[in-house]
């Protein structure tokens, strides 16, 4: 257990809905990231926060954004959802801005139908 | 550009060592990484190593990094079926925290 908490486990919506993908980082850990894991792209970065504020941005889509909050934990929301959409959505957290030791949560399966 | 290349696939038998391997392209890589993904887990970090290192040992796991050759290899001793999984190779090449995941080696332990 890395101690990266995602919530929820599976998600199953319908094209062109809007969900929020929860994420509490290890206690103590600043930087959150999220990276999207899919059978034809493979694990790729999306974003990074670090103590409330975006450090980092990847392969993000403009239909996708996130945020950190005061207290640390990261939402990371997708709309106008599409088929290819369909990943498994990881987030993970550092100490630092940095992020030479990241520790992956469980992730959240997202199926679009 | 970035781009880190492992093959897809490595069959063992229990007891022996595996040495799963993985190139890049990005001379400015800063660290080197090594995470393992059991089905339907998180990616576990296994161990990493310094740009500036050759080689980094930690228990069964032995990681070389050739610099030179932009090659990195993780050796697994004695492998067990438990080290069963995919394993991913990533790297980082700037201050920020983003990582860089080649596609993953599938280890498959025979009893």
């Amino acid at each position: 257990d890395s101690g990266v908490t995602q919530t929820p486990k599976h998600l199953i919506t319908a094209t062109g809905q809007r969900v929020t993908l929860r994420c509490s980082p290890r206690s103590g850990d600043l930087s959150v990231y999220w990276y999207q894991q899919s059978l034809d792209q493979g694990l790729q970065f999306l974003i990074q926060y670090y103590n409330g504020e975006e450090r980092a941005k990847g392969n993000i889509l403009e239909r996708f954004s996130a945020q950190q909050f005061p207290d640390l934990h990261s939402e990371l929301n997708l709309s106008s959802l599409e088929l290819g959409d369909s990943a498994l959505y990881f987030c993970a957290s550092s100490v630092n801005v940095g992020g030479i030791e990241q520790f992956f949560g469980p992730g959240t399966r997202l199926t679009v139908l | 550009g970035e781009d880190v290349e492992q093959s897809l696939f490595l069959s063992v038998r229990e007891g022996d060592s595996s040495v799963i391997n993985c190139t890049y392209t990005d001379s400015s890589s800063t660290y080197l990484y090594w995470y393992k993904q059991e089905p339907g887990a998180g990616l576990q970090l296994l161990t990493y190593i310094f740009s500036n290192m050759d080689m980094k040992q930690d228990q069964r796991l032995t990681v070389l990094l050739n610099k030179k050759d932009k090659h990195l290899s993780l050796r697994i001793a004695d492998t067990q079926t438990g080290d069963s999984a995919i394993y991913f190779c990533a790297e980082k090449i700037d201050r920020g925290g983003k990582l860089i995941f080649g596609q993953g080696t599938e280890l498959s332990v025979k009893p």
